[in-house]
């Protein structure tokens, strides 16, 4: 049983389109977040929710939108991708929303042409 | 501010030799640290984590050093295997979130 799952795994889309990534966390925790890395491995959070409730946005562009139906899942949707939207997008959870010990997911890289 | 560096972005050891992996910190109010490996196209995996009260902690085969007065973290691997080839990413506590450090590359040569 995968803890933390994102799909998909690998996302290659033309500029200017609007796309998805879903993930779903089965171990219970109430908080979830999603970070982005960039290609020199540099990871930075992006947002975080604790049972559905947004706590976290870190100056991302509005073009990002999380949405959490549910304490159990997170998802992200882009609309009109860019270039430098390229990168491996991770989504994680925790058990509570102090930050500690994140469980991440294996990860979607998105590529934007 | 929050961030996190790593003095060496590569490092290259002898199997069965031990591996050290620096990192040091800019905000001394942070009060928890954790070190996660990640493999080639996977996430980040916890490996060990320490709060500020303590300066040692050991787990299977690796060890955090905490050193506050120059605000330094080092995570200690015995014995290296092949399997212990990855990116290792220190990070502090912010406020609610994780601020995670450059990476160090550990490569295993036989």
């Amino acid at each position: 049983d995968t803890a933390v799952s994102q799909t998909p795994k690998y996302l290659v889309t033309q500029m200017g389109n609007d796309k998805s990534i879903k993930c779903e966390q089965n171990l219970g925790h109430d908080t979830m977040y999603w970070y982005k890395q960039d290609s020199k491995k540099f990871l930075k959070i992006m947002f975080s929710y604790n049972n559905k409730e947004l706590i976290i946005n870190e100056t991302v562009p509005n073009r990002f939108s999380p949405k959490s139906p549910d304490k159990a899942h997170l998802n992200l949707h882009i609309n009109s991708l860019e270039l430098g939207d390229s990168a491996v997008y991770f989504c994680a959870s925790s058990p509570d929303p102090s930050g500690e010990k994140l469980f991440f997911g294996s990860g979607t890289q998105l590529s934007v042409l | 501010g929050e961030s996190v560096g790593l003095h060496l972005p590569t490092l290259s050891v002898q199997e069965g030799d031990n591996s050290i992996i620096n990192c040091a910190y800019s905000n001394s109010a942070s009060d928890y640290f954790i070190w996660y490996k990640q493999e080639s196209g996977k996430g980040p995996q916890f490996i060990i984590d320490i709060r500020s009260n303590m300066d040692k902690r050991q787990g299977q085969r690796v060890t955090v050093l905490l050193n506050k007065t120059v605000k330094h973290l080092s995570l200690q691997i015995a014995a290296t295997q092949p399997g212990d080839s990855a990116v290792y990413f220190c990070a502090e506590l912010g406020a609610q979130k994780l601020v995670f450090g450059q990476g160090t590359r550990l490569t295993i040569n036989p």
